[in-house]
């Protein structure tokens, strides 16, 4: 069964630190995985993309990283602010149909403390 | 900023009205989506759409009915709101890049509520 499972549910760091979230797989055939980040009443918007041949990838303060053998990628916020509270979520994609599903987690709540 | 468009933000309606959710996109994209959300929840598809007067059931089961009679154009409506529909609902649409795969764009979502 194709799923998406990420760590922590939710995490409360203070302003100015650092912090990884945790996301692994199981859909297969891969396409790509990306990281969401949703606001409270807001939709997700795409932070990284990442395909089967990259290892890492950064978005100023956010570096994804994947490791498509043990199928597993982690988000990296360097620095935090305020602003970074949010649900950052997990997405991979398939590529066994036209449709290119897609495959959700259940995010990581996070909470930035100042 | 993605070209997806969700109306209205926020509805509270009383049970048994019928309601018609709004949702557009500008780039033309043929695959278009409907997600259900709970609070602190993840995103279930419940439906989608492949093009023009295509439309199918996602995984989770819903009373709402969708259409898709222009590309642009994909509204859900319920005939008769419940409490238990009460939740957020987002809309997104989708492009496949040959080297990036599908890429998902969402709508800000409707706050639903059912009094």
């Amino acid at each position: 069964k194709n799923q998406v499972e990420q760590s922590p549910q939710s995490l409360i760091i203070l302003e100015g630190k650092n912090c990884t979230l945790q996301c692994n797989y199981t859909v297969s055939p891969f396409s790509n995985l990306r990281w969401y980040k949703q606001d409270t009443g807001r939709g997700p918007v795409s932070l990284t993309i990442m395909t089967f041949s990259e290892n890492t990838k950064s978005n100023g303060r956010y570096t994804a990283t994947l490791d498509a053998d043990t199928k597993q990628s982690s988000l990296h916020i360097t620095a935090s602010q305020l602003s970074d509270s949010a649900s950052y979520i997990c997405v991979v994609s398939d590529r066994g149909s036209t449709l290119g599903r897609l495959y959700f987690g259940r995010g990581t709540q996070l909470t930035v403390w100042p | 900023e993605a070209d997806i468009y969700q109306t209205p933000r926020y509805l509270v309606i009383g049970t048994g009205k019928k309601i018609t959710l709004e949702c557009s996109q500008t780039m033309g994209h043929d695959k278009m989506y409907w997600y259900q959300q709970d609070p602190g929840m993840e995103l279930h598809l419940i439906h989608y759409s492949y093009g023009v007067n295509s439309t199918e059931k996602g995984d989770l089961s819903s009373e709402s009915t969708v259409s898709r009679i222009r590309t642009e154009h994909f509204p859900l409506t319920l005939e008769s709101a419940r409490p238990s529909h009460t939740s957020q609902y987002l809309c997104a649409s989708s492009e496949y890049n040959t080297l990036l795969g599908t890429e998902a764009f969402f709508g800000q979502g409707t706050r639903l509520t059912v009094v």
